[in-house]
């Protein structure tokens, strides 16, 4: 079975700063990339998937997220954070039909 | 689209006390899921079904029971409850057959056993 490791449990960054949210997962055999936000009292919204091509990956609100195989790595960036970024941040591994989730990465953007 | 729809979205329970969470989605989707999630410990699978008729354990499935008579409805029925079924609660499902893995979740049960 997978594990999905998430680097980070707190990161806290200034507002218009970057921030990296790192996922690291155990198996690169044939798997789907994900990473979901969780707004306070609220469900779990998908930002972005990597199923294939290439492994630059555009989400909403400005996030990107880069598949590296050989490191087994699914990163989420954004350039500048803001404000309405702070949430919980999950990455998610799907491997023959069975999801995986990391135990979130809390971000909090501070002004 | 209504997408998933969980109810209640608050509950207390007394100890012993049973209740059904309920979960219906309106895309059709072939595969939905039962998650509970505890503080720092991320999300973890209760039970999951591929479709009507079908149900499979997850991670965690003691003190619950689910059933899928139709596409649309995934109950989770919890029988005495306990104190450390505490959590939150949530539904989600997927179209699994379109090669699209992603997941559309409902906005949760806060539950608490007292």
């Amino acid at each position: 079975a997978q594990s999905v490791t998430q680097l980070d449990s707190q990161v806290p960054v200034f507002e218009e700063a970057p921030v990296e949210l790192r996922c690291n997962y155990s198996s690169s055999v044939s798997v789907y990339l994900f990473w979901y936000v969780q707004y306070p009292n609220q469900g779990l919204q998908l930002l972005l998937k990597y199923l294939s091509g290439s492994t630059l990956v555009k989400g909403i609100n400005g996030f990107e997220a880069e598949f590296n195989k050989s490191q087994t790595s699914f990163h989420l960036r954004k350039p500048s954070v803001h404000i309405s970024d702070t949430a919980e941040y999950f990455c998610a591994v799907s491997e023959w039909s069975q999801f995986y989730f990391g135990t979130g990465t809390s971000l909090t953007v501070i002004p | 689209n209504a997408g998933v729809t969980q109810t209640p979205k608050f509950r207390i329970l007394k100890i012993g006390q049973s209740m059904t969470l309920q979960c219906t989605q309106d895309m059709n989707h072939n595969y939905m899921y039962w998650y509970r999630q505890d503080p720092g410990m991320g999300l973890k699978l209760i039970y999951y079904s591929v479709g009507a008729g079908i149900t499979d354990k997850g991670e965690v499935p003691n003190g619950y029971n689910v059933s899928r008579s139709t596409t649309e409805d995934f109950p989770l029925r919890l029988e005495l409850a306990a104190p450390s079924q505490t959590s939150v609660y949530f539904c989600a499902s997927s179209l699994v057959s379109t090669g699209d893995y992603g997941y559309t979740f409902g906005s949760g049960t806060r539950l608490t056993v007292v």
